[in-house]
């Protein structure tokens, strides 16, 4: 069965630094990763998806992700975090176009000013 | 502009009632899924529909129903058998095939509250 964990359920950071939300996911076949945002009371919005192109995936509101296969993780990426970024994020992993997606636990991000 | 839409946004319910939750998508897509979120515990499947007429349980089922009459149309009925219905609900779907890449759009959720 696919899995994926996010470790941290809570990060906090301060404006301007790095965000760093980390992904790991079980797998024995290549499979598609996403990664979408939760701002408060609203639903999910996809942030960027990996699909076996390039390997560093660029997403919106400045935030990348990169697929590293030997680690199996997908950890979420922003060089400076800004107080809008405060938010819910979630990994999500399948594999086929058609399987289900199965959503980690979620990380909720804090930004400080 | 396409999308999905749920109603209502909030929704409080005597223990006892069964309650509907709304979710209509104007994006011809052919795949609907029900999740319910709770605190800490991510995304769980509820139930989900690939084509009219036809659905599958997910993984937490019990205690909910749903109907797929429509393509544009997949509501879910939170029944009294439901121990704990109290939570946001999220409603997605997506295109069929390997062109949409598995990419689910989703609703803006309904909050229930069990008084």
């Amino acid at each position: 069965a696919q899995s994926v964990t996010q470790l941290g359920s809570h990060v906090s950071v301060s404006e301007g630094a790095l965000v760093l939300l980390r992904c790991n996911y079980s797998s024995s076949v290549p499979p598609y990763l996403f990664w979408y945002v939760q701002y408060p009371n609203q639903g999910l919005q996809l942030l960027l998806k990996y699909t076996s192109a390039a390997t560093l995936v660029k997403g919106i509101n400045g935030f990348e992700a990169e697929f590293k296969k030997s680690e199996t993780s997908f950890h979420l990426t922003k060089p400076s975090a800004h107080m809008s970024d405060a938010a819910e994020y979630f990994c999500a992993v399948s594999y086929n176009a058609g399987n289900m997606l199965t959503f980690g636990g979620g990380t909720r991000l804090m930004v400080k000013p | 502009d396409g999308g999905i839409t749920q109603s209502p946004k909030y929704l409080f319910r005597k223990e006892g009632q069964n309650v509907t939750l709304s979710c209509e998508q104007n994006l011809n897509h052919d795949a609907m899924y029900w999740y319910r979120q709770d605190p800490g515990q991510g995304l769980r499947l509820i139930y989900y529909s690939q084509i009219v007429n036809d659905f599958q349980k997910g993984d937490i089922a019990e205690g909910y129903s749903v109907s797929r009459e429509k393509k544009e149309s997949f509501p879910l009925t939170v029944t009294s058998a439901q121990k704990n219905p109290t939570a946001f609900y999220l409603c997605a779907s997506k295109t069929s095939g390997a062109s949409g890449a598995n990419v689910l759009t989703f609703g803006a959720g309904s909050r229930l509250t069990v008084l």
